[in-house]
C-alpha cells in the first residue's frame, strides 16, 4: 500500500486557517487522495477527496501538488469542533484490483484548537 | 440517512471468554469492513465483505476471530477465545461499493476491554 507521511500533532487558534500536511512520495498515477477526521469516542468521518485538482466541498478544501506528491487539507477557519485526528488515506482507484478502494489508515495528525 | 448501527457501544469481558459485535451498514450499501482500533493507532482493516462474500480477510486473526455477513446486509464479527491484546475499538463501515466517491462510512464503534 503507498505510504503518506503526516506531522503527528498541530495546533491552531479558534477562527483562524489551519494547513495540515501530507507527503506522498511513493503515489501512484491511480491513487486518490482522501482525508478522514476521527472525533474523539467516534468512528471515522469523510471529509474531502481528490486526485490531481485542488477541490472544495462545504467542510474544507484540498490542495494538492502539481506532482502529486504532497497535498495540504485547508480548514478555512477552525472552530472547537475540528479538533480531532486527521487521516490523509491514497486509496487505489483501479477497479477489480486487490487493493481497490481500500482505505489503510495512518497514525494521522492529532489537531489542537485553542479557544 | 440512518447511519451505521453497531452494538453494543462498550464491552467487558475476562480473557478467554468469547464475545459478538453486531453491524447493521447503510441501507443498500453494499460494501462492509470491519476495523480494529487499538488506543492511539490509526484503525486497521480486519475484513472486507462484497454482499454476503469475502472479499480480503488477509489481517483477520482466523485462529480466534470469525465473521460473518447473512444475506449481505447485517455482519457479526466474533472473537473466540478473547485476549488481552484484543482490547480495542471494533468500527464497522460500509459503502455503496469499494471505489464509491463519497467513502466510507464508519459507526461509533463497539469498545471491547478484556481483563
Amino acid at each position: 500500500d503507498a505510504k503518506t507521511t503526516q506531522p503527528n500533532s498541530m495546533e491552531s487558534n479558534e477562527e483562524e486557517p489551519v494547513h495540515l500536511p501530507c507527503n506522498h512520495s511513493t503515489i501512484s498515477g491511480t491513487d486518490y487522495i482522501h482525508w478522514y477526521r476521527q472525533l474523539p469516542s467516534q468512528g471515522p468521518e469523510y471529509v474531502i477527496h481528490g486526485l490531481t485538482s485542488n477541490v472544495n466541498n462545504r467542510m474544507a478544501s484540498l490542495a494538492i501538488a502539481e506532482d502529486r506528491k504532497s497535498s495540504t487539507l485547508i480548514l478555512h477557519r477552525a472552530t472547537l469542533r475540528d479538533a480531532a485526528v486527521y487521516y490523509c488515506i491514497l486509496r487505489d482507484g483501479v477497479a477489480g484490483g486487490t487493493s481497490y478502494g481500500k482505505l489503510t489508515f495512518g497514525q494521522g495528525t492529532i489537531l489542537t484548537v485553542h479557544p | 440517512e440512518a447511519g451505521v448501527a453497531q452494538s453494543p457501544r462498550y464491552k467487558i469481558i475476562e480473557k478467554r471468554q468469547s464475545v459478538a459485535f453486531w453491524c447493521n451498514p447503510i441501507s443498500g450499501h453494499a460494501t462492509l469492513y470491519w476495523y480494529q482500533q487499538i488506543l492511539g493507532q490509526g484503525p486497521k482493516l480486519l475484513i472486507q465483505f462484497q454482499n454476503n462474500g469475502v472479499v480480503d480477510d488477509s489481517q483477520l486473526p482466523k485462529d480466534r476471530f470469525s465473521a460473518e455477513r447473512l444475506k449481505g446486509v447485517d455482519s457479526t464479527l466474533k472473537i473466540q477465545p478473547a485476549k488481552l491484546e484484543d482490547s480495542a475499538v471494533y468500527l464497522c463501515a460500509s459503502s455503496l461499493d469499494p471505489g464509491h466517491s463519497s467513502g466510507y462510512t464508519f459507526g461509533s464503534g463497539t469498545r471491547l476491554t478484556v481483563v
